[in-house]
């Protein structure tokens, strides 16, 4: 079973609009960290957050903002005032108590100016 | 401080031929793995290491070989290159498991 779905495959959304990128993780661990990273057209992967199990607490960063609940096994991601240079493609990750990451398949962000 | 280091960054092979790809970190990490990245397929684990001397396996490992013999090299092997092998292969690593990872530029390697 996919341990991290993303089923958001592409978004297209015009500058300055707000948009929410999905993540469902599945793990049966008390103890887990959840990462999302965002891949530019330059190809590199850039680390954006993480988060452990035990922390529910929303985070913010500038436009960047992040929902935490383990009711719905869910890490969603929000940029608020979108701009061009945020498309790219982001992806979920979970580490559960085995040694391995598990990545989404992604979701294409495209920013429309 | 170079962070983490791939080579070469393409690479075209023949069906059959072998070859290694290098990674190589000077963040003195104890965790290294390497991915692939296929169209609508995510990332996807080939192999990992927790530490020099240990490696195991990830989600598709077939076709590929990893040693760990010192903190800062992970080199991937591919001992008989097959077309399903065509993809982008990140390396990464990391300070910790519960860390974030740091990835290398990539490798994109066509076969052919």
């Amino acid at each position: 079973a996919q341990k991290v779905t993303q089923a958001q495959t592409e978004i297209s959304v015009v500058e300055k609009e707000d948009v929410t990128l999905d993540c469902v993780y599945e793990t049966r661990d008390t103890t887990y960290y959840l990462f999302w990273y965002k891949q530019p057209p330059s190809g590199e992967l850039v680390f954006l957050i993480r988060r452990n199990s035990f922390d529910e607490q929303n985070e913010i960063s500038g436009r960047y903002s992040w929902n935490f609940q383990k009711s719905t096994s869910s890490f969603n991601f929000t940029i608020t005032a979108s701009q061009v240079v945020d498309s790219a493609v982001y992806f979920c990750a979970l580490r559960d108590t085995g040694n391995q990451f598990y990545f989404g398949t992604g979701t294409s962000l495209t920013v429309i100016p | 401080n170079a962070g983490v280091t791939q080579t070469p960054k393409f690479q075209v092979l023949k069906t059959g031929q072998s070859m290694t790809l290098q990674c190589a970190q000077d963040m003195n990490h104890e965790y290294m793995s390497w991915y692939r990245q296929d169209p609508g397929m995510g990332l996807r684990l080939i192999h990992y290491s927790v530490g020099a001397g240990i490696t195991d396996q990830g989600e598709v490992p077939n076709g590929y070989n990893v040693s760990r013999s010192t903190t800062e090299d992970f080199p991937l092997r591919l001992l008989s290159a097959a077309p399903s092998q065509t993809s982008v292969y990140f390396c990464a690593s990391s300070p910790g498991l519960s860390l974030e990872q740091y990835f290398g530029p990539g490798t994109r390697l066509t076969v052919t």
